[in-house]
């Protein structure tokens, strides 16, 4: 899987718009972008994936750039539930069926 | 469909012990993953079955893990005589081929 790089923490206001960004400069063209998110004392949940077009679902929405170089997750309003680590992965379509996790980004929602 | 269930949720146990988890994937999941998660880290792999063949070990497997999935179903991850940096949550998870993985909640390692 590539390498993908996120921050490490960031801070939303209930209620109001969230963009998580992710880089993942050396991504190849068959490599799908995952994004997973951990709520404390639980396991990953998946939220998105998607390889080229933008993708949305009732969980959020994927922004995917043109050059595929980056991604943005988007959670349209913010709650206090949705205060987890948001993990992007850029999964291999080839060998190897394992997610690669990196350190994430934590997000803090301020009531 | 309850999703993936793992049994215990907490373990704890002394250094030397043996200590076996269970993973209960979702029923038509042909895969079946097991990862470790430290405190403030990310999951990491450890090994990966489709259907009851293990297809891939990471190097972090000591020769003291071993995992089964005898009938395709249910899994086991033993660890044979534990040692401090064993602690860790192991977290199992199942797909079906090309699909979003589901995780369950973990079972919580302590050894002491």
């Amino acid at each position: 899987d590539a390498k993908t790089t996120q921050p490490n923490s960031m801070e939303s206001n209930e209620e109001e718009p969230v963009h998580l960004p992710c880089n993942h400069s050396t991504i190849s063209g068959t490599d799908y972008i995952h994004w997973y998110r951990q709520l404390p004392s639980q396991g990953p949940e998946y939220v998105i994936h998607g390889l080229t077009s933008n993708v949305n679902n009732r969980m959020a929405s994927l922004a995917i750039a043109e050059d595929r170089k980056s991604s943005t997750l988007i959670l349209h309003r913010a709650t206090l539930r949705d205060a987890a680590v948001y993990y992007c992965i850029a999964k291999s379509g080839n060998a190897g069926n394992m997610l690669t996790f990196g350190g994430g980004t934590r997000l803090m929602v301020k009531p | 469909d309850t999703g993936v269930s793992q049994d215990p949720r907490h373990k704890i146990t002394k250094r030397g012990q043996n200590v076996t988890f269970r993973c209960d994937p979702i029923s038509e999941h042909n895969r079946l993953y097991w990862y470790r998660q430290t405190l403030g880290q990310g999951p990491e792999f450890l090994t990966y079955f489709q259907n009851e063949a293990q297809l891939e070990k990471s190097r972090l497997l000591s020769d003291r893990f071993s995992a089964e999935r005898p009938k395709g179903s249910f899994s086991t991850l033993e660890i044979q005589r534990t040692e401090q940096g064993d602690s860790a949550m192991y977290l199992c998870a199942s797909s079906m081929t090309g699909n979003g993985y589901t995780f369950g909640s973990g079972t919580r390692l302590t050894v002491v």
